[in-house]
C-alpha cells in the first residue's frame, strides 16, 4: 500500500541534544511538508521541500534542519538550538499535477526530558 | 498568501445530532481538502473537493468555489465523529505549492 511512514511514533530526547524525525513517502509525490502542532493549536510550517536538493523555510524554521537527497525521504532533524522542540510533528506529501491532494504521516510526538 | 478561516472554532453535538463546519478562503482556488484528526493526532483525509459536492456515508462536503467557502455535513453524529476538522487548501506561488490551513473545528460528540 502507498502511504507515508513517519518514525519513530515517540521520542524523548535529553536537552542539548540534536534528534532526527524521519518521513519516507512511496506515492512518487514531488512536494513534502513538515509541520508542527502544539497541544490545542494548529499547524505550523517548519520546513517543505518540492523537488531533491531543494528546499525552503516555512514559518517556523529556526532550530530545525532538514535534507532532501531522495524524493523519498524527507528527515527534520530539530537541533538543541530549538528551544522549545516539545510538540507534535507530522510529516505531508503533495503530488504536482492536476489533483495537489495531500496526505499525512501519522507523527511523531517527541518530547524533552 | 492565501487566508482559510474556519467555524465555528469548538462544537459540543448531543449523539444523533447533525452539525453543518464552515471553512471561508481568501481567494480563488482549484483544490479543497477537508481533514479529520483522531484523538491519537493522526490527520485522516475525508474529501478531496474543489468543487461540488460529495457524499462518503455520514459526511458529505460542499464547495462553492466562485464563493470561496466550503462545507462539511455531519450526520447523525457518534462519538468517533470527536476530534478537529481541518480544511486546507494548496495554491501555487513562486512555482510551488504551499499548504495552508485553517485553525480547525474541535467537535465533541457526548453520548
Amino acid at each position: 500500500d502507498g502511504g507515508i511512514t513517519q518514525s519513530p511514533k515517540y521520542l524523548f530526547r535529553k536537552e542539548g541534544q540534536n534528534v532526527t524525525l524521519s518521513c519516507e513517502q512511496n506515492l512518487n509525490h514531488d512536494a513534502m511538508y513538515w509541520y508542527r502542532q502544539d497541544p490545542g493549536q494548529g499547524l505550523r510550517l517548519i520546513y517543505y521541500s518540492q523537488i531533491v536538493n531543494d528546499f525552503q523555510k516555512g514559518d517556523i524554521a529556526e532550530g530545525y534542519s532538514v535534507s532532501r537527497e531522495k524524493k523519498e525521504s524527507f528527515p527534520l532533524t530539530v537541533t538543541s538550538a530549538q528551544k522549545n522542540p516539545t510538540a507534535f510533528y507530522l510529516c505531508a506529501s503533495l503530488p504536482r499535477g492536476r489533483v495537489p491532494e495531500a496526505f499525512f504521516g501519522q507523527g511523531t510526538r517527541l518530547t524533552v526530558v | 498568501g492565501i487566508q482559510v478561516e474556519q467555524s465555528p472554532p469548538d462544537l459540543i453535538l448531543q449523539e444523533g445530532a447533525n452539525s453543518t463546519l464552515r471553512c471561508n478562503f481568501s481567494d480563488s482556488v482549484n483544490n479543497l481538502q477537508w481533514f479529520h484528526q483522531n484523538p491519537w493526532g493522526q490527520l485522516i483525509n475525508l474529501f478531496y473537493i474543489p468543487s461540488g459536492t460529495k457524499q462518503n456515508g455520514r459526511l458529505s462536503a460542499t464547495t462553492v468555489a466562485t464563493e470561496r467557502y466550503s462545507l462539511l455535513y455531519i450526520s447523525s453524529s457518534q462519538t468517533t465523529d470527536s476530534g478537529v476538522y481541518f480544511c486546507a487548501v494548496a495554491y501555487s506561488g513562486a512555482g510551488s505549492y504551499q499548504l495552508t490551513f485553517g485553525k480547525g473545528t474541535k467537535l465533541s460528540v457526548i453520548p
